[in-house]
């Protein structure tokens, strides 16, 4: 079975430092994963995504992540955080053998602190 | 290429009216979606469909929800009659020749 967990539910960073918002996933199979951003009052907007090659993913926005499958884990990170990142973040898995249905983590609230 | 399109953007109704929410999906994008967002539970699948057949509706939450997809360019989800706790945001979302999916900006609805 397919499942997303976001660690933190509220992350709160300092303009210009980094963020890291993590993700551990489970799936049985070779996963597709992704990072979407929600900002207030908007739909899911794709950040980056995941699908069996290069397991740095270069994102939108400076945006990045790292698949670790010993680590079962897919955290998304940026060098310096601007107060644009300020938003909900969901990571999402999905596999083929699912009909490539998404399954949600319940979301992470980043914060940029001016 | 204008994205997914959902309308309305906004709605309020009354408790028992019947509320239609739209979607029109990328052109090309043969796979829909059709989720809910609340704050207590957070992103539900409701139902998706597979070039226009619907596939899996089993969080469909019951009778009074019904979703079609007459053709592969427009799609509807209607309550009928609408309560209270169906307010929520309705997002629709495409998918295309690769596993990502394409969201809508949403419809909020508010049933008062």
């Amino acid at each position: 079975a397919q499942s997303v967990t976001q660690l933190d539910s509220h992350v709160s960073v300092s303009e210009g430092t980094p963020v890291l918002l993590r993700c551990n996933y489970s799936s049985s199979y070779s996963p597709s994963l992704f990072w979407y951003v929600q900002h207030p009052n908007k739909g899911l907007q794709l950040l980056l995504k995941y699908t069996s090659a290069a397991t740095l993913v270069k994102g939108i926005n400076g945006f990045e992540a790292e698949f670790k499958k010993s680590e079962t884990s897919f955290h998304l990170t940026k060098p310096s955080a601007h107060m644009s990142d300020a938003a909900e973040y969901f990571c999402v898995v999905s596999d083929l053998r699912t009909g490539n249905q998404f399954y949600f983590g319940t979301g992470t609230s980043l914060t940029v602190i001016p | 290429d204008a994205g997914v399109i959902q309308s309305p953007r906004h709605e309020v109704t009354e408790m028992g009216q019947e509320v239609t929410l739209r979607c029109k999906p990328i052109s090309g994008h043969n796979s829909l979606f059709w989720y809910r967002q609340t704050m207590m539970r957070g992103l539900e699948l409701l139902i998706y469909f597979n070039n226009n057949v619907p596939i899996d509706d089993s969080g469909m939450p019951e009778d009074r929800f019904s979703a079609k997809m007459p053709n592969a360019s427009f799609s509807t989800l209607k309550i009928q009659p609408s309560e209270p706790r169906d307010s929520a945001v309705y997002f629709c979302a495409g998918q295309g020749g690769t596993d990502t999916q394409y969201f809508g900006p949403g419809t909020r609805l508010t049933v008062l």
